[in-house]
């Protein structure tokens, strides 16, 4: 969506490797920030989220940040494997009201 | 217990035909999502649904898509006429809430020829 941007649109990684994929957003109202994982050809699946009263949430081998001063959060995944290769998207949920995507980051993760 | 259900799972038109989608949320979900998705982009959102009502479809191209939500519970989503450039996958998800997780039906693949 216009008012959510994600980098990078593709990011290669060594199995073992971490991978960091970042978003940004321009109004200051969002509140929910949640990341899906789509396999080809399959349905998106949320992986974790956050909301905008902590700065980091865990969950293994995945975490993801939020800087609300900043307004970007970023999705951090460690010890990285074949099977975590998809792609991934951010969400915002605006001001209580909209939801939008980002435009998705291909991960490979290369054995 | 069933996930969010959609049918049909594949869709091939003429341009200017009618099409419809339908889709069955899980039981108990309050919140539904029509999401239109292009391959290779994000989903990007029709329509959102709190119950039956229709409460965020400024996205929506009004002049040829419609929706309803009866009852609360299932959910069509209709193009008429269709054009080229509406070919994509069409996704419904349901949540109980707009600030839970949505869980995603398998898509509606469209083509129009």
């Amino acid at each position: 969506g216009e008012n959510v941007e994600q980098h990078p649109s593709t990011l290669s990684v060594q199995e073992g490797d971490s991978a960091v994929i970042k978003c940004t957003y321009s109004d200051s109202a969002s509140n929910y920030f949640p990341w899906y994982k789509q396999e080809l050809g399959k349905r998106p699946q949320l992986i974790i989220d956050i909301r905008s009263n902590v700065g980091e949430k865990k969950d293994q081998r995945i975490a993801v940040t939020l800087n609300k001063t900043a307004k970007h959060f970023s999705l951090h995944i460690t010890e990285t494997q074949p099977e975590d290769s998809a792609v991934y998207f951010c969400a915002v949920l605006y001001n209580f009201n909209k939801f939008y995507f980002g435009s998705g980051t291909k991960l490979n993760v290369k054995p | 217990e069933a996930g969010v259900v959609q049918s049909p799972r594949y869709k091939i038109i003429e341009k200017k035909q009618p099409v419809a989608f339908w889709c069955n949320p899980i039981s108990g979900h309050n919140t539904l999502y029509w999401y239109l998705q292009n391959l290779g982009q994000g989903p990007e959102l029709l329509i959102r649904y709190e119950n039956e009502e229709a409460v965020d479809d400024s996205q929506l191209p009004k002049d040829r898509f419609s929706a309803e939500r009866l009852k609360g519970v299932d959910s069509t989503l209709k193009i008429q006429p269709a054009e080229l450039g509406d070919s994509a996958v069409y996704l419904c998800a349901s949540s109980l809430d707009q600030y839970n997780e949505q869980f995603f039906g398998p898509g509606t693949r469209l083509t129009v020829l």
